[in-house]
């Protein structure tokens, strides 16, 4: 049974980076499928943030393009985010997730929040 | 660039059946999409994939009572002898062009 779980600070002050990492168990990543963070900001639907492969292709979402880095370590079976120059509208529970294809999404993690304040 | 769009909220009583219904912008009309449940407090969980044709492939455990078809730039999630815990949070994806979007969710209250 293929499992996700993040992990990472729940806080993080305005102007700073957040990081966060997937540790992916029960499948080995190197395996071979696309592997994703979606958030989800209160009140709001899932916004898609990031997609990598297990060979380190990636593809983000236009509008956070500019601040965020997604990259994937195969001896860690994990995968991480990077989203710099926080600020309140980064609040959200962040997920990571399995997709198949890099399109849509067939496992989730059980998600973490992360609040942007000072 | 596809959008797509859900009514905010649906309710239908116990033992009923429901119709949720995704629409995907225009000139999108042939693109597949995914439904996701979402219960409080727990993460997404996949239910299936809708086809333009209306054939759906289910996730892993997901129950007969959900169905999914299509029709037009219309894609539907039916939920049948609904239970207390179908009350949720339903999210609609597609995916394209190197994006991947998602609707804004219809929640689902079982009366």
């Amino acid at each position: 049974q293929v499992q996700l779980q993040e992990s990472g600070p729940g806080l993080v002050k305005p102007s700073e980076t957040l990081s966060l990492t997937c540790a992916v168990s029960g499948y080995s990543i190197s395996s071979g499928h696309y592997w994703g963070w979606i958030r989800r900001p209160p009140g709001k639907g899932p916004e898609w943030v990031a997609t990598i492969y297990h060979s380190g292709y990636t593809y983000y979402n236009p509008s956070l393009k500019s601040r965020v880095t997604i990259s994937v370590d195969t001896s860690k079976n994990q995968f991480s985010l990077k989203l710099t120059s926080v600020t309140a509208a980064d609040t959200a529970v962040y997920y990571c997730a399995r997709q198949p294809s890099g399109d849509y999404v067939d496992i989730w993690g059980q998600g973490t929040m992360v609040t942007v304040s000072s | 660039q596809v959008e797509l769009t859900q009514s905010p909220s649906a309710s239908a009583s116990l033992g009923a059946s429901v119709k949720l219904t995704c629409t995907l912008s225009s000139g999108h009309s042939n693109y597949a999409i995914v439904w996701h449940q979402q219960q409080s407090e727990k993460g997404p969980r996949y239910l299936m994939k809708v086809n333009t044709d209306g054939s759906h492939a289910k996730g892993d455990g997901i129950p007969d009572r959900f169905s999914g078809s299509s029709s037009g730039a219309e894609r539907y999630l039916t939920i049948s002898s609904l239970q207390s815990d179908d009350e949720a949070d339903y999210y609609c994806q597609t995916w394209g062009s190197g994006i991947v979007v998602f609707g804004g969710g219809t929640k689902l209250t079982v009366l």
